[in-house]
C-alpha cells in the first residue's frame, strides 16, 4: 500500500519551455502532498506543500510564479516549472501522506534537464 | 542549530556487517520518526515508521529511539550489497512539518 506515482521519470527540453509534472496517491488519499527537489548529494529540499482545494504553501526563496503547483483531487497534485531554464534543471520528488501521524510515501522522482 | 543532524558519510562495510546509522534531533516535541532508503535517482523509499520512544524490528532493519538523549538509531543487521543506499532519517512532531537529515552514503562491499 501508499504507493505514489510520480511522471515523467525524465524529461529533457529546451530553455524556456514550461515543464509540468505529475504526482499521484495510487492506493491512498492524499489531502496534502509535498514537492521537493534534490541536487546531487544532497538533500531534500523542500519546495512547497500542496493542500487539495486550496493554494500552495511556499517555502521561502522558492518562486511562487515559477513553480506552479495545482492539487486538485485528493489523488492528484501537479508542479509545472514555467519558462525553464538551466538552472532549474534538478531533480524533482513529490510526496503524499503525512497527516498528522502519517508518514510521507514519496514518487520515484523526476529528473529535469533543461538545455 | 538544525532541527536534525545526521552524519553524511560516506561509510563502507563488508557484506555481514552490522551497520548503525544515527541521527540526533534538538526538538523535544517530535514525536514520529521515519527512516527513509534512498537509491541513486529514485525517491525515498519509507523503511520503518515509530512512534515515541522504543524499538521496532522488520526483518534485517531495527529502528531504536531514546527521546531521552534525542536520538534516533537504523541498525542493519547482515548488510548486504543491495542495502548501499542513501539513508534519511526524518521526523516530526505531528501535522504536516517533517524534518529530514542530509542523508548516510552508504557502501556495503562483497
Amino acid at each position: 500500500g501508499a504507493v505514489v506515482s510520480q511522471h515523467p521519470s525524465w524529461v529533457i527540453c529546451k530553455s524556456g519551455t514550461s515543464v509540468k509534472i505529475e504526482c499521484r496517491s495510487l492506493d491512498f488519499q492524499a489531502t496534502t502532498m509535498f514537492w521537493y527537489r534534490q541536487f546531487p548529494k544532497q538533500s531534500l529540499m523542500l519546495m512547497a506543500t500542496s493542500n487539495e482545494g486550496s493554494k500552495a504553501t511556499y517555502e521561502q526563496g522558492v518562486e511562487k510564479d515559477k513553480f506552479l503547483i495545482n492539487h486538485a483531487s485528493l489523488t492528484l497534485s501537479t508542479l509545472t516549472v514555467t519558462s525553464a531554464h538551466p538552472e532549474d534543471s534538478s531533480f524533482y520528488i513529490c510526496s503524499a501522506g503525512g497527516q498528522g501521524y502519517q508518514p510521507q510515501h514519496f514518487g520515484d522522482g523526476t529528473r529535469l534537464s533543461i538545455l | 542549530q538544525k532541527e536534525v543532524e545526521q552524519d553524511p558519510g560516506p561509510l563502507s562495510v563488508p557484506e555481514g556487517a552490522i551497520v548503525s546509522l544515527n541521527c540526533t534531533y534538538s526538538n523535544s516535541a517530535f514525536q514520529y520518526f521515519m527512516w527513509y532508503r534512498q537509491y541513486s535517482r529514485k525517491g525515498p523509499e519509507l523503511l520503518m515508521y515509530t512512534y515515541s520512544s522504543g524499538n521496532k524490528e522488520d526483518g534485517r532493519f531495527t529502528a531504536q529511539v531514546d527521546k531521552s538523549s534525542k536520538y534516533i538509531s537504523l541498525f542493519i543487521r547482515d548488510s548486504q550489497p543491495s542495502d548501499s543506499a542513501t539513508y534519511l532519517c526524518a521526523m516530526s512532531a505531528g501535522g504536516n512539518q517533517f524534518y529530514f537529515g542530509t542523508g548516510t552514503s552508504l557502501t556495503v562491499i562483497p
